[in-house]
């Protein structure tokens, strides 16, 4: 079965400082994987896929996140954070055997930056 | 253009009562799916719509759930004779196709509360 393991429930960091947050999968199939992320009280926004194309995904807002099949990992990261960065982070894969799209989702990193 | 738009935003209901909450998809997207997030569970899928294929109800977490798309276009879910463990905020998303690569869209969500 498809499952995602995102490692830290909270992650802290100071602004201007670069951000981790890390997520190992387990798929049986060539995943799609996802990273979505939640500012408080608004809807989810995709940061950025990985669809079995280049390895090194590059997203919105300076985010960029890393497959790694012999890892199983597919870490998200930033440079240097901004205090809008701020928000919950999900990593995400797509369920392979059903191929609807159907998400399963981490649960969450909640990222705090502080000034 | 317009996202995906559900409604209410907000409903309080008391146990054993029904409820209905829609989403309207982004325009010309076939896939639609139905997730539901909540503090224990996480972000966890109920149901996915695609086209005029029958509906995969694999995520709904009992038949007092139930879910149509009516005309191919906007969703409703209703859940009957409420119960507390319903207390969750109820999240629906589109995508232009279904499928494990494409990206789906999602709304702001219908935050459901059962007293």
């Amino acid at each position: 079965a498809q499952s995602v393991t995102q490692l830290d429930s909270h992650v802290s960091v100071s602004e201007g400082t670069p951000v981790l947050l890390r997520c190992n999968y387990s798929s049986s199939y060539s995943p799609s994987l996802f990273w979505y992320v939640q500012h408080p009280n608004k809807g989810l926004q995709l940061l950025l896929k990985y669809t079995s194309a280049a390895t090194l995904v590059k997203g919105i807002n300076g985010f960029e996140a890393e497959f790694k099949k012999s890892e199983t990992s597919f870490h998200l990261t930033k440079p240097s954070a901004h205090m809008s960065d701020a928000a919950e982070y999900f990593c995400v894969v797509s369920d392979g055997p059903s191929n609807t799209g159907k998400l399963i989702f981490g649960q969450g990193t909640t990222l705090q930056v502080k000034p | 253009g317009a996202g995906v738009s559900q409604s209410p935003s907000n409903k309080v209901t008391e146990k054993g009562k029904d409820v209905e909450l829609r989403c309207d998809p982004i325009s010309g997207h076939t896939a639609l799916y139905w997730y539901r997030q909540s503090l224990g569970q996480g972000l966890e899928f109920l149901i996915y719509f695609q086209g005029n294929s029958a509906p995969d109800k694999s995520g709904l977490p009992s038949d007092r759930f139930s879910a149509e798309r009516t005309g191919g276009s906007v969703s409703t879910l209703t859940i009957q004779r409420t119960q507390q463990e319903d207390s969750a905020v109820y999240l629906c998303a589109s995508s232009l196709v279904g499928g494990i690569q494409e990206t789906q869209y999602f709304g702001p969500g219908t935050r459901l509360l059962v007293l």
